[in-house]
């Protein structure tokens, strides 16, 4: 069974404080992502990666950046927080695209709610 | 730029009809399309997905069409039951040298009793 897991259910930092969410997969999914799910806005890009030290922007890496150091565990990391920071923040793991293989569906986390003040 | 749009933020099903989700997208170069259920305090699972070359796939009560002519594509739950009550994701991935997924807004779908 694929397990998704991330630091913390739940979690209140300050204005401008450093902010890290941490995410580990124990299927060695070679794809990783963090989400950010807003209402309205479902699910957005925030950042991925396909490989340990690899990363691509996604929709809204403006203010994340992430780690990617093993290849189980992926980082986001919120530089200085913001109130619009505020949300559900989600990882996934999938698969890798090789050669010849096709496609495979992600397995998320339980979501870190993530509120800054 | 939403290159997945799903327009419908709520779709109300008596239990036992069809329930039927859309979806749009604007990139004709997504790979494969799917569909995610999410209930409250958990992560999205996955439901089913669709290969881009196909135009029709089914997995017991859950049936997703494909229309690339028109970058459309639906979830059919038939019969609908009140478990089925979820929000429901659409979303479209491309080969990148990983695969990048976009997600649209999401549908909750409220089956009644």
């Amino acid at each position: 069974d694929v397990k998704v897991t991330q630091s913390s259910r739940y979690l209140v930092k300050r204005t401008g404080e450093k902010v890290f969410l941490e995410c580990v997969q124990d299927m060695d999914h070679e794809n990783m992502f963090w989400y950010r799910q807003d209402p309205g806005l479902g699910l957005r890009l925030i950042y991925f990666s396909y490989d340990v030290k690899m990363k691509e922007k996604g929709d809204i890496p403006e203010g994340y950046s992430v780690s990617r150091e093993k290849k189980e565990r992926f980082s986001l990391i919120l530089e200085s927080a913001s109130t619009n920071q505020t949300s559900m923040y989600l990882c996934a793991s999938s698969l890798g695209g090789g050669a010849g293989r096709g496609y495979t569906e992600a397995f998320f986390g339980q979501g870190t709610r993530l509120t800054v003040v | 730029d939403q290159q997945v749009k799903q327009n419908s933020p709520s779709l109300s099903v008596q239990e036992g009809r069809i329930s039927i989700l859309n979806c749009d997208y604007t990139n004709s170069m997504f790979d494969y399309f799917l569909w995610y259920k999410k209930y409250p305090a958990e992560g999205p699972t996955f439901l089913i997905s669709i290969s881009s070359i196909k135009d029709k796939n089914e997995d017991g009560r859950f049936t997703v069409f494909l229309n690339k002519s028109a970058k459309h594509l639906s979830l059919h739950i038939v019969p609908s039951q009140p478990g089925d009550s979820a929000v429901y994701f659409c979303a479209a991935t491309k080969n990148t040298g990983g695969f990048k997924t976009i997600f649209g807004a999401g549908t909750r779908l409220f089956v009644k009793a």
